[in-house]
Order: C-alpha cells, then sequence, then structure tokens
C-alpha cells in the first residue's frame, strides 16, 4: 500500500525550532519530487516547499524561505522539514505529499500531489 | 506570485449539478488540478491536467479550463460530495493553491 506517514509535530515557542519527518512506503521513494503542504486551523491550503528526487534542488514559499529546510534521505524513504525561528503564523498541519509529474517534449514537469499524508500538527506558542 | 480565486461556498441540491470556479489570469495557458477535502481528512486529487481523473474518481467528476477560469463541475451532486475543493496550478516548480471552496449539500 502506498502510504505517507508524518511524525514530529507538536507545541513549541515563538522562535523555536522543530523537525518533522515524512515516512514513505508503497512506492519507489527516490524516484519522486516530494512536497510539504500545510494547512491553519479553519484555513486552506498552503503549499510549503518542494525537494528533487536527488535533493539537488529546493523550492519554498516565500514566508518560510531562510527559516525552513526540506531534505531527504532516499535510502531510509524518509522526508524532512527542519523550521526554525517558528512564528504564531506557522501554526498548522503539515503534510507530506507525493508529486506526480508527466513528461513533454523531453523533459519532466509536476503534475499534481497525488498522494498525501494525513499529517502532523505544529503550534507555535507560548 | 500567481494568484488563484475561488468562491468561499456554493450550496447544491442532491441531484443537480454543482459548479466551482477558480480564476487566474491565463489560467487557461497551466495545467489545473483539483482536489476534494473531508472534514478532518487529507486532500484527494479528483482533477489532473484540467480534466483527467485519477483512478477511483467517479465520471461525474468532470473539469475544465479555458481563459482566465478553470471549472469543477460534479453532475448528479450526492450528500457524500460535501466537502472542500481547491484548485491548484504550477508556477514553475512552486504550487499554487486557491483559496478553497466549501461545497454544501442540501
Amino acid at each position: 500500500e502506498v502510504q505517507l506517514v508524518e511524525s514530529g509535530g507538536g507545541l513549541v515557542q515563538p522562535g523555536g525550532s522543530l523537525r518533522v519527518s515524512c515516512a514513505a512506503s508503497g512506492f519507489t521513494f527516490s524516484s519522486y519530487w516530494m512536497s510539504w503542504v500545510r494547512q491553519a486551523p479553519g484555513k486552506g491550503l498552503e503549499w510549503v516547499a518542494n525537494i528533487k528526487e536527488d535533493g539537488t534542488e529546493r523550492y519554498y514559499v516565500d514566508s518560510v524561505r531562510g527559516r525552513f529546510t526540506i531534505s531527504r534521505d532516499n535510502d531510509k524513504k524518509s522526508l524532512f522539514l527542519e523550521m526554525n525561528n517558528l512564528r504564531a503564523e506557522d501554526t498548522a498541519v503539515y503534510s507530506c505529499a507525493r508529486v506526480a509529474m508527466y513528461f513533454f517534449d523531453s523533459d519532466t514537469f509536476p503534475e499534481a500531489f497525488d498522494i498525501w499524508g494525513q499529517g502532523t500538527m505544529v503550534t507555535v506558542s507560548s | 506570485s500567481f494568484d488563484l480565486t475561488q468562491p468561499p461556498s456554493v450550496s447544491v441540491s442532491p441531484g443537480q449539478t454543482a459548479t466551482i470556479t477558480c480564476s487566474g489570469e491565463k489560467l487557461g495557458d497551466r495545467y489545473v488540478c483539483w482536489y476534494q477535502q473531508k472534514p478532518g481528512q487529507s486532500p484527494v486529487e479528483v482533477i489532473y491536467q484540467d480534466n483527467k481523473r485519477p483512478s477511483g474518481i467517479p465520471e461525474r467528476l468532470s473539469g475544465s479550463n479555458s481563459g482566465n477560469t478553470a471549472t469543477l463541475t460534479i453532475s448528479g451532486t450526492q450528500v457524500m460530495d460535501e466537502g472542500d475543493y481547491y484548485c491548484q496550478v504550477w508556477d514553475g516548480n512552486t504550487a499554487v493553491f486557491g483559496g478553497g471552496t466549501k461545497l454544501t449539500v442540501l
């Protein structure tokens, strides 16, 4: 069964740090771009970060760039999000998602988030 | 950054057709995906590349995209279709979601 399971969420004070993880199973993890998407309580979905299959390319939403770092360990089939200098507005459920790609003109492009984890809650509060 | 605009809510009677729109500048030049999210659950991809359905998604869900507007259409809407729907596009290698539309079937 294709599955993504997040862990590591919790309560952290403003300015603090936290690392959340995502364990993948049921598919060839090293063949896929992966992403983190968050959802603040009662709010919509917000894309946070992407990482290429081999980790050589990473992209971030402006609001977290310089504070968050996405990384992966393909041998352990795991995705990570290191979050530093956390703010109250970072409070959200953080979900990892697999990125399906499509081929066009001898290149590949991101298509959709085809598999999602259940998410892990991160609360930033004093 | 690229912006996507969705109506906050749409209501429909059971058996009728629900239409959820997603607007953005020259949106028709991009592929649009749609996700359904039910309360307390993770999102599920229901449409990709404007109008393609993943395996297991009912045929009564369909999508289109032209000009500045993409549309998710649910024919013969059922109570089980209630939930939040999000459109999404890629801006290079970064993703953008619409604000979401709450579909109520009553």
